[in-house]
């Protein structure tokens, strides 16, 4: 059971790149979600989704897109990156939407 | 709009005394609230949630909905509980998060 797993660790892009953060979990959760982590920020909820196939808008969507094609993988695209990007990214899952969420280890984004 | 509160960044008490990490939420309908926790170079976790009514790791948390507070305490802080403390709110199908709270147990 591998849990919640994040690629890449860490990336830097270039402003106006795009890319695509991957997250995985094998718990078969059907709740899945992206924050954004930035300095005296908290997490910020970016999308989420309760199950394949949809998905919805958190907090602080914009600039960034995701899609839930199947239960286990729900990745996060950039369009194009903007220095304000510059963050750290945890996805999460949960069983159901009030059960124990369980985070990735984080992948660190730096935008030039 | 903010809707969790946690006024501390950082927190910093001695082993054996008593700890409280502060969180207040903004929302009008019924809160279900949660404290998160991230020790060093682990991930994020799940602490307590108040529907459960539960003590973890001698952590307790009560909601108290005149002063839309959700506290955690814990009675003897102990050098394992140094770590990031977070409070989160669900309304609907969306987490809010606070800043978190640094807490450092002083040996």
């Amino acid at each position: 059971n591998a849990g919640v797993t994040q690629t890449p660790k860490f990336q830097v892009l270039k402003t106006g790149q795009s890319m695509t953060l991957q997250c995985a979990q094998d718990m078969n959760h059907e709740y899945m979600s992206w924050y954004r982590q930035d300095p005296g920020m908290g997490l910020r909820l970016i999308h989420y989704s309760v199950g394949a196939g949809i998905t919805d808008q958190g907090e602080v969507p914009n600039g960034y897109n995701v899609s839930r094609s199947t239960t286990e993988d729900f990745p996060l695209r950039l369009l194009s990156a903007a220095p304000s990007q510059t963050s750290v990214y945890f996805c999460a899952s949960s069983y159901r939407l009030r059960e124990t969420q369980y985070f990735g280890p984080g992948t660190r984004l730096l935008v030039l | 709009a903010q809707r969790v509160t946690q006024p501390e960044k950082l927190l910093s008490v001695f082993k054996g005394a008593p700890v409280e990490l502060k969180c207040n939420y903004s929302y009008s309908g019924s809160p279900e609230l949660f404290w998160y926790v991230q020790y060093s170079r682990q991930r994020l976790q799940l602490l307590l949630r108040h529907i459960s009514r539960e003590s973890i790791k001698g952590f307790t948390a009560d909601l108290n909905k005149g002063e839309t507070s959700f506290h955690l305490k814990k009675p003897f802080a102990q050098e394992e509980d140094s770590a990031m403390y977070y409070c989160a709110l669900l309304t609907g199908n969306q987490f809010y998060f606070g800043t978190g709270t640094s807490l450092t147990v002083i040996p």
